[in-house]
């Protein structure tokens, strides 16, 4: 799967919203985007993916750049509960599905 | 939603003991299910591929001696650490697919906190 490339931390302030950028040059066509989180001593939590078009759910939207290069995710208004690490990760559904991690963004949300 | 629950949450054992870590999905099947290990303060890293009803595929520099995985059922698979060492203390993570899916999303368990004395 292709790599992609992400900001080691962010910051960010009780109830604003959030931008985290990912950056995967290297995707292909069939590469969906996915992202997950991981708050502290848990397992990884799914949040959102998506393949060409932008995304909407209840944790957060994806916004998929035109060129497919990039992606951001938004969380509309950060909560303290939203502090964790956030991974973007392309899957191609290949390989039996296997998602490959990264280091990931540490959100960190100031009260 | 899916739900996949691991047990258990935390083992403290000696050194030379064998630790059995169980994952299971709650209200779906699971034909495909992983494991993970994450180290403090790294990211996670694939152990293996565990496949209902077939042998697992482990990953590259993973002892499959050491690491036994067993899929015996659509909502159970089992991780056996033999002969645990201190070295082999970590946090190890489950996650399992809907089975017949395409490109949905792995549901993860809350991991074992492994601690070898």
């Amino acid at each position: 799967d292709a790599k992609t490339t992400q900001p080691n931390s962010m910051e960010s302030n009780e109830e604003e919203p959030v931008h985290l950028p990912c950056n995967h040059s290297t995707i292909s066509g069939t590469d969906y985007i996915h992202w997950y989180r991981q708050l502290p001593s848990q397992g990884p939590e799914y949040v959102i993916h998506g393949l060409t078009s932008n995304v909407n759910n209840r944790m957060a939207s994806l916004a998929i750049a035109e060129d497919r290069k990039s992606s951001t995710l938004i969380l509309h208004r950060a909560t303290l509960r939203d502090a964790a690490v956030y991974y973007c990760i392309l899957n191609s559904g290949g390989s039996n599905y296997k998602l490959t991690f990264g280091k990931g963004t540490l959100l960190t949300v100031n009260p | 939603g899916a739900v996949v629950s691991q047990h258990p949450s935390r083992v403290i054992c000696k050194s030379g003991t064998s630790v059995k870590i169980e994952c299971r999905s709650l209200d779906f099947q699971a034909t495909t299910m992983f494991w993970y290990r994450q180290f403090p303060k790294q990211s996670l890293m694939l152990m293996a591929t565990s496949n209902e009803g077939s042998k697992a595929t482990y990953e590259q520099g993973v002892e499959k001696d050491k690491f036994l995985i067993n899929h015996a059922s659509l909502t159970l698979s089992t991780l056996t650490v033999t002969s645990a060492h201190p070295e082999d203390s970590s946090f190890y993570i489950c996650s399992a697919r809907v089975s017949g899916s395409f490109n949905q999303p792995q549901h993860f368990g809350d991991g074992t906190r492994l601690s070898i004395l």
